[in-house]
């Protein structure tokens, strides 16, 4: 079954800081990838996807992430975060010869972007 | 187009009440998705609609949980009667055929059963 593993619940950071939120998915052969974000009180939102092609995919808000078939993980990058990136981040696995139409969602990280 | 909408935005009853939320989708997005969101579990696939037509209800948590889409203008899930354990915030969600599943989501409904 298929299954996505966020390993870390929660990630305090500086402002202006880097930061790596980390996702890994159980493997399958053909998988679509996103991360969303939640801000507090609203509704998910989609920060960036892969579907195919280049492995580094560049989302809004100054992030991107990096597609790793070998690692079977697609971790989230931000080179420099700002009070307004505080909030949960949700990973994504879209198997449609496993799940049809459904996304597979990790438990999220919560980022805390401390000043 | 103005995205998912959902109402109401908050709902507050009293255990035993029965509960309406209702989700009006994306034009041309012909998947709809029920999901339950709360601190203990997380956010929870409910239900699915392909076309209007139920496909998948095997994360609905029990009889109390209703889901129709008479239009594909339209859904609603229903809880009768409602109990505390139901308080989470409920999302709606639609995708489109082609679209990889990448699904757009409406603000959500906080249900608080007292």
């Amino acid at each position: 079954a298929q299954s996505v593993t966020q390993l870390d619940s929660q990630v305090p950071v500086f402002e202006e800081a880097p930061v790596e939120l980390r996702c890994n998915y159980s493997s399958s052969v053909s998988v679509y990838l996103f991360w969303y974000v939640q801000y507090p009180n609203q509704g998910l939102q989609l920060l960036l996807k892969y579907l195919s092609g280049s492995t580094l995919v560049k989302g809004i808000n100054g992030f991107e992430a990096e597609f790793n078939k070998s690692q079977t993980s697609f971790h989230l990058r931000k080179p420099s975060v700002h009070i307004s990136d505080t909030a949960e981040y949700f990973c994504a696995v879209s198997d449609p010869v496993e799940y049809g139409n459904k996304l597979v969602f990790g438990a999220g990280t919560i980022l805390r972007v401390k000043s | 187009d103005a995205g998912v909408i959902q109402s109401p935005r908050h709902e507050v009853t009293e255990m035993g009440q029965e509960v309406t939320l209702r989700c009006k989708p994306i034009s041309g997005h012909d998947y709809l998705f029920w999901y339950r969101q709360t601190m203990m579990r997380g956010l929870e696939l409910l239900i699915y609609f392909n076309n209007n037509v139920p496909i998948d209800d095997s994360g609905m948590p029990e009889d109390r949980f209703s889901a129709k889409m008479p239009n594909a203008s339209f859904s609603t899930l229903k809880i009768q009667p409602s109990e505390p354990r139901d308080s989470a915030v409920y999302f709606c969600a639609v995708t489109k055929q082609g679209a990889y599943n990448e699904q757009f989501f409406g603000p959500g409904t906080r249900l608080t059963v007292l």
